[in-house]
């Protein structure tokens, strides 16, 4: 089995600031890991995502998180958030399945909230 | 292009109704996924296609749920005897399927409220 925590269900920060979101994840196999973004009455978007190769990985918006296998970790970070970057976000693993899909197991969020 | 859309919005019932919800997927993609979001929770799988036939539907809660893929495009998902609890919001997904961790592309989602 695996699961994902995230750590904090809440991150207030100022413009411009640095934020990192903390997502730690549990599975005795290999996994796929993943960071979506989710809008105010939009639809869960694909931030970036963890296969295998580098631990850091860049996605897009300017976020990026590092792999750390050791720790069970896989935060997320933003050296400069902006207003748009308020939004709800997701931690998920991942497990690979048969027919080259796979179906990921989120996290309950972490609600960044970005102010002026 | 034209992303998943997801039909109704939101749907209000009563408790012991039927509902359907329809999940239009990307145009060419032949998987596609369902997922339930409850308040405050992240999204927790369903059932998944690839073409017509349900790959995995071990995440469907009870024999009330079921769904359905017949020409392998739109989806339905049906909701039988609905309960309070099936409040939630669904969640549609799809994906090309050609390849591991293909990105799946989420739809905005249907609010169900069951009174």
């Amino acid at each position: 089995a695996q699961s994902v925590t995230q750590l904090d269900s809440q991150v207030p920060v100022f413009e411009e600031a640095p934020v990192e979101l903390r997502c730690n994840y549990s599975s005795s196999v290999s996994v796929y890991l993943f960071w979506y973004v989710q809008y105010p009455n939009q639809g869960l978007q694909l931030l970036l995502k963890y296969l295998s190769g580098s631990t850091l990985v860049k996605g897009i918006n300017g976020f990026e998180a590092e792999f750390n296998k050791s720790q069970t970790s896989f935060h997320l970070r933003k050296p400069s958030v902006h207003i748009s970057d308020t939004a709800e976000y997701f931690c998920a693993v991942s497990r690979g399945i048969s027919g080259g899909s796979y179906i990921p197991t989120f996290g309950r969020g972490t609600s960044l909230i970005v102010h002026p | 292009g034209a992303g998943v859309s997801q039909t109704p919005s939101n749907k209000v019932t009563e408790k012991g109704k039927y509902v359907e919800l329809r999940c239009d997927p990307i145009s060419g993609h032949t998987a596609l996924y369902w997922y339930r979001q409850s308040l405050g929770q992240g999204p927790e799988f369903l059932i998944y296609f690839q073409g017509t036939g349900a790959a995995d539907d071990s995440g469907l809660p009870n024999d009330r749920f079921f769904a359905v893929r017949p020409e392998g495009s739109v989806s339905t998902l049906k909701i039988q005897r609905t309960e309070r609890g099936d409040s939630a919001v669904y969640l549609c997904a799809s994906s090309s399927g050609r390849g591991n961790q293909e990105t799946q592309y989420f739809g905005p989602g249907t609010r169900l409220l069951v009174l």
